[in-house]
């Protein structure tokens, strides 16, 4: 099964700057998700987004996806420092009603 | 509800050794899984269960094993752990959907150190 490569590895900004990061893959999928995970803890699920879907919203967040390119991005606005967290790509290859594929996660930090 | 819950937090094995890393969830949730993660690897799956006595290996099967007796538990055990199993572990469950893969939820983790 495919993994998901997030890009950057890592971003640093500054608190109410936005941040994005992107989710690229290479065969198709049934949808993909985006999860936060704080240090040491276990993860969150943030937004899932179909295949057929073009962008999707909750709160700050934004997602959008592009199949013809196989990717993804994760928009988040306006940052705050309890933003601080690694993100992860998901996926949900075709074929599978149930199993995911993680990416190695893309580590945020904001600065106060 | 009390989610996915997993016990223990931390371990500490010597090479050799077995354990069972428990998970429970009351989601009535029919998937559930375990992964493994290790800096720069992101997560990897280990097993997972489609409902009670189903089960099929992940990506990196080797030197655990599971079972499903219930809905409820999906416990993870070493045979014989080895330094290369040191990581931390998450289990995670989710409904299965029709349609592609619902959101998982997951544990805390459990962080084992194999000396």
């Amino acid at each position: 099964s495919q993994q998901g490569e997030e890009d950057p590895q890592a971003l640093s900004i500054q608190e109410g700057e936005n941040a994005t990061m992107n989710c690229s893959y290479k065969t198709s999928i049934n949808n993909l998700q985006w999860y936060r995970q704080n240090s040491g803890r276990g993860l969150v699920h943030l937004i899932l987004i179909r295949s057929n879907e073009r962008e999707k919203h909750s709160g700050r967040l934004r997602v959008t996806l592009d199949t013809s390119k196989k990717s993804s991005s994760l928009l988040i606005t306006a940052s705050r420092a309890a933003d601080t967290a690694s993100y992860f790509c998901a996926l949900n290859s075709g074929g599978s009603n149930y199993k995911l594929t993680f990416g190695k996660g893309t580590l945020l930090t904001v600065n106060p | 509800n009390a989610g996915v819950t997993q016990t223990p937090k931390f371990q500490v094995l010597k090479t050799g050794q077995s354990m069972t890393l428990q998970c429970a969830q009351d989601m009535n949730h029919e998937y559930m899984s375990w992964y493994r993660q290790d800096p720069g690897m992101g997560l990897r799956l280990i097993h997972y269960s489609v409902g009670a006595g189903i089960t099929d290996q992940g990506e990196v099967p080797n030197g655990y094993n599971v079972s499903r007796s219930t809905t409820e538990d999906f416990p993870l055990r070493l045979l014989s752990a080895a330094p290369s199993q040191t990581s931390v572990y998450f289990c995670a469950s989710s409904k299965i959907g029709t349609s592609g893969a619902n959101e998982q939820y997951f544990g805390p983790g459990t962080r084992l150190t194999v000396t």
